[in-house]
Order: C-alpha cells, then sequence, then structure tokens
C-alpha cells in the first residue's frame, strides 16, 4: 500500500541545535515528495517539494531535504534552529500512479531556549 | 492577494444536525480538497473536486458530501453531524494535476466542535 511513515511525533531540541525529521515512503518507481509546516492555529503552508532533479532540495526559513532512493526517505534537516521553527512538520508525497497526495502523521518540533 | 478562506472558524453544533462549512478560493484553481486533521492522524482526505460539477470519494467521506457549482468554492456538508466528527478542517486548492501543479494551498481551519 501507498503509505509516508514520520517516524517521531515530537523532537526536542535546543535553540541553535541541528535538527533533524525523518520521513520514510514506501516504495515507488516514481513520487513527488513535499515538506509542509503548520504554525500554531494556522493552515499549512509548502517548506519545499522534490519533483526531479537535484536530490538536495532547499526551502524557505534555511530548511532542506535530501532524496534518498535506495532509502526511500526524505528527511527533513537544518543546521541551526530558532525559537520560531516551533511547529509541526507534515511529510507528504504523490506516487506518479495516483492523483491524491498522501500526508504522513504529523512531527511537533518544539524548540526550547 | 490570491487566497483561500474558510467560514466558520469555530463551530459548535449538536449531535444530528446538519452542519455546511464553506471554503472559497480566489488562486482560480481547479482542484479543492477536504482534509480533516485529527491528533495522531495527520490530515486524511474527505472529498475533493478536480473542477466544476466534478466531485470524489477521499479516505474519510462516510457522512459528508460537497459540491462544486462553480471554480472558487467547495462547500463541506455534515448530513448529520456525530461526536466523531469533532475536528479540524481544513480546505486547500491546487492548480492542476500536472507536476507543477502540485503544491496545495490551505486555507486557515475551521475547529467544528459536535456535542
Amino acid at each position: 500500500a501507498q503509505s509516508v511513515t514520520q517516524l517521531d511525533s515530537q523532537v526536542p531540541v535546543f535553540e541553535e541545535a541541528p535538527v533533524e525529521l525523518r520521513c520514510n515512503y514506501s516504495s515507488s518507481v516514481s513520487v513527488y515528495l513535499f515538506w509542509y509546516v503548520q504554525y500554531p492555529n494556522q493552515g499549512l503552508q509548502l517548506l519545499l517539494k522534490y519533483l526531479s532533479g537535484s536530490t538536495l532540495v532547499k526551502g524557505i526559513n534555511g530548511f532542506e531535504a535530501e532524496f534518498n532512493k535506495s532509502q526511500t526517505s526524505f528527511h527533513l534537516r537544518k543546521p541551526s534552529v530558532h525559537i520560531s521553527d516551533t511547529a509541526e512538520y507534515f511529510c507528504a508525497v504523490r506516487y506518479s500512479s495516483a492523483s491524491k497526495i498522501i500526508f504522513g502523521s504529523g512531527t511537533r518540533l518544539s524548540i526550547r531556549p | 492577494d490570491a487566497e483561500i478562506t474558510q467560514s466558520p472558524r469555530h463551530k459548535i453544533t449538536e449531535t444530528g444536525r446538519q452542519v455546511t462549512l464553506a471554503c472559497h478560493q480566489t488562486w482560480n484553481h481547479n482542484n479543492m480538497f477536504w482534509y480533516r486533521q485529527d491528533l495522531g492522524h495527520g490530515l486524511r482526505l474527505i472529498h475533493y473536486s478536480y473542477g466544476v460539477q466534478d466531485t470524489n470519494k477521499g479516505e474519510v467521506s462516510d457522512g459528508y458530501s460537497v459540491s462544486r457549482s462553480n471554480t472558487e468554492d467547495l462547500p463541506l456538508t455534515l448530513e448529520s453531524a456525530a461526536s466523531s466528527q469533532t475536528s479540524v478542517y481544513f480546505c486547500a486548492s491546487s492548480e492542476s494535476m500536472g507536476i507543477g501543479g502540485d503544491t496545495q494551498y490551505f486555507g486557515p481551519g475551521t475547529r467544528l466542535t459536535v456535542l
């Protein structure tokens, strides 16, 4: 079955520390991958996306993600987080054989001063 | 600026009542989606539409209906509200089914409580 898994429901990290949020999807020949961010009491907004080409994708607010086909992963990273990065992060995938996007269950990033 | 709005932002209703949540977008997007967000489940697709007069069921469509009479609006109706439908509802839109149209733009959400 087509699915996307975010292994960590919560990730606490200190301010200015690096962070990695993990995302894995079920194997497929061709996928399109997304990270969305949801700030408190707001809707989701696109952080970055991978459609094709370079496997390292840079997004807004200093985030980047790397597409790893052999490990079917699309982990999100930031070298130094800020208090303002406190939010919930959703990984999403669209399989080339499907028309809809599937969202992961989300990872809540909490930043400690 | 183009946007997507939802109303009401908060709604409390009683079991058995019919409820309609509004979604309006000014992006002129063909595709519109309704999701519900529940703790531990992320976003689950309720219904979606790829254009006027087109509607499709998502993974959790039971008890919900939509209609698409114009490009801008996709109202979501709960025929007979149940406590299990207490949730936060998000509307989203995207331009097309092509590669460039995959980005979805989300509304601010409607928090629905069914007592």
